[in-house]
């Protein structure tokens, strides 16, 4: 059956960085992208981006690009999302889902807390 | 500010019908025929129900369907459940981005 699980949650402090992975199992890896939604406490939905499991080609949200990079580990069926220069806005759970659309299967959800 | 505009809420009794509405514009819901819709339950990760305007993923109740005229995506449940009480998004794939509407609570009273 299909899997994706995330890492576990972290701390941060303002300006540094979090990289968080997505390990996907049950299914051929390369033959879908990866997609990252995150959600801050109490709010909606935002779309981040994706990134093609096949060729590594992503695209980003227009407010992330800069500080977001998403990546693939191939040999270990692994999606990574890495956010540089956080702020306290980007406390949120960060989900990686399967797909570029539609996100078929969804991780269980890391939570990425900023605070000085 | 989200890009779909869904209302904030809706309730209805069991046994009842309800439907959300997603509105987008003539470059999204509009522009394309990929509107997918996700339950999430609080705590929860979201699950799609909905994917291509109006098509169910296997294993899907066939009390959820989806329509589309215009701007104006539809998402209905038909013999509301106390299961059903959740949030909701409709997101509509373009080829830039793939936005989401801001959610709607769904109460079963």
């Amino acid at each position: 059956q299909v899997q994706l699980v995330q890492s576990g949650a972290e701390v941060k402090k303002p300006g540094a960085s979090v990289k968080v992975s997505c390990k996907a199992s049950g299914y051929t890896f390369t033959s879908y992208g990866i997609s990252w939604v995150r959600q801050a406490p109490g709010q909606g939905l935002e779309w981040m981006g994706w990134i093609s499991a096949y060729n590594g080609n992503t695209n980003y949200a227009q407010k992330l690009q800069g500080r977001v990079t998403m990546t693939t580990d191939t040999s270990t069926s692994t999606a990574y999302m890495e956010l540089r220069s956080l702020r306290s806005d980007d406390t949120a759970v960060y989900y990686c889902a399967r797909g570029v659309y539609p996100f078929d299967y969804w991780g269980q959800g890391t939570l990425v807390t900023v605070s000085s | 500010q989200s890009a779909l505009t869904q209302p904030a809420s809706v309730s209805g009794s069991p046994g009842q019908s309800i439907t959300i509405s997603c509105t987008g514009t003539s470059s999204d819901v509009g522009g394309y025929n990929y509107v997918s819709w996700y339950q999430q339950h609080p705590g929860k990760a979201p699950k799609l129900m909905i994917y291509d305007v109006s098509n169910r993923p296997s294993g899907v109740s066939n009390r959820f369907s989806g329509s589309k005229s215009g701007n104006t995506a539809s998402l209905t449940i038909s013999g509301l459940q106390a299961e059903d009480e959740a949030d909701y998004y409709c997101s509509s794939y373009t080829s830039s981005s793939t936005p989401f509407g801001g959610g709607t609570k769904l109460t079963v009273l």
